[in-house]
């Protein structure tokens, strides 16, 4: 069984640039997840995807997008990038249950910093 | 709109005591999570609470759930210094079930 990956490991952008983070999720699952991780904060939900449509949205700006692929992997886009935007992001997969949250399984991250 | 607090946000113990930490929530919660952080890592899951009452033990680590108290504790016993990491709790609001809503986490360190 494969676990949840993330690309790139680390990254370093300037202010308002682009930049795409990619997740594999883990085999057997349909849903992703993603989070935004402050240094010494919880993490916070950015959004999820289930069946390559987006399932529900946390209070981020629309310069936070994202995809999913027919194979269950995503993208998160992020726009405009600003410096608060460093932090590091978390992908959960999870296998969607309907109505009932499932358990979900993370990622290693991919660090952003953005100068 | 479901809220996490945890407390203590720091707990620096000795090798050996028990100690417990504590994750309430601000309104009825699907389902509880813990989950475990090491330093530049990613999160480790621990345990999921479905019920009230419920009660889950691996090794060292006892987690329960008052649902009536919106209470879940993660309890330490006889700590070792492998155990020292930030743990979080978690919850499912029940109008969007698809998030996880976090608490600020508490960093543990254990002293040999």
């Amino acid at each position: 069984e494969t676990g949840v990956t993330q690309s790139p490991t680390h990254l370093i952008k300037t202010r308002g640039q682009q930049v795409t983070l990619r997740c594999s999720s883990q085999s057997g699952h349909n849903t992703v997840s993603w989070y935004q991780q402050a240094l010494g904060q919880g993490p916070q939900f950015i959004f999820q995807y289930y069946r390559e449509e987006e399932n529900g949205r946390g209070n981020f700006p629309p310069r936070f997008s994202g995809l999913q692929f027919p194979n269950y992997s995503s993208e998160l886009n992020v726009n405009a990038l600003e410096l608060d935007d460093s932090a590091l992001y978390l992908c959960a997969s999870s296998l969607y249950a309907g109505i009932v949250g499932n358990e979900q399984f993370f990622g290693p991250g991919t660090r952003l910093t953005v100068l | 709109e479901l809220k996490v607090e945890q407390n203590p946000l720091f707990l620096s113990m000795q090798e050996e005591k028990n100690y417990t930490i504590y994750c309430n929530y601000s309104t009825t919660s699907d389902r509880l999570y813990w989950y475990r952080q090491d330093p530049g890592k990613s999160l480790e899951s621990l345990f999921v609470l479905l019920s009230n009452g419920a009660v889950k033990q691996e090794g060292r680590l006892m987690a329960s759930l008052d649902t009536k108290a919106r209470l879940s504790t993660l309890h330490i016993t006889a700590a070792v210094h492998d155990l020292s990491a930030t743990y979080f709790c978690a919850g499912t609001p029940m109008d969007s079930n698809y998030q996880l809503i976090w608490g600020a986490g508490t960093k543990l360190i254990i002293k040999p």
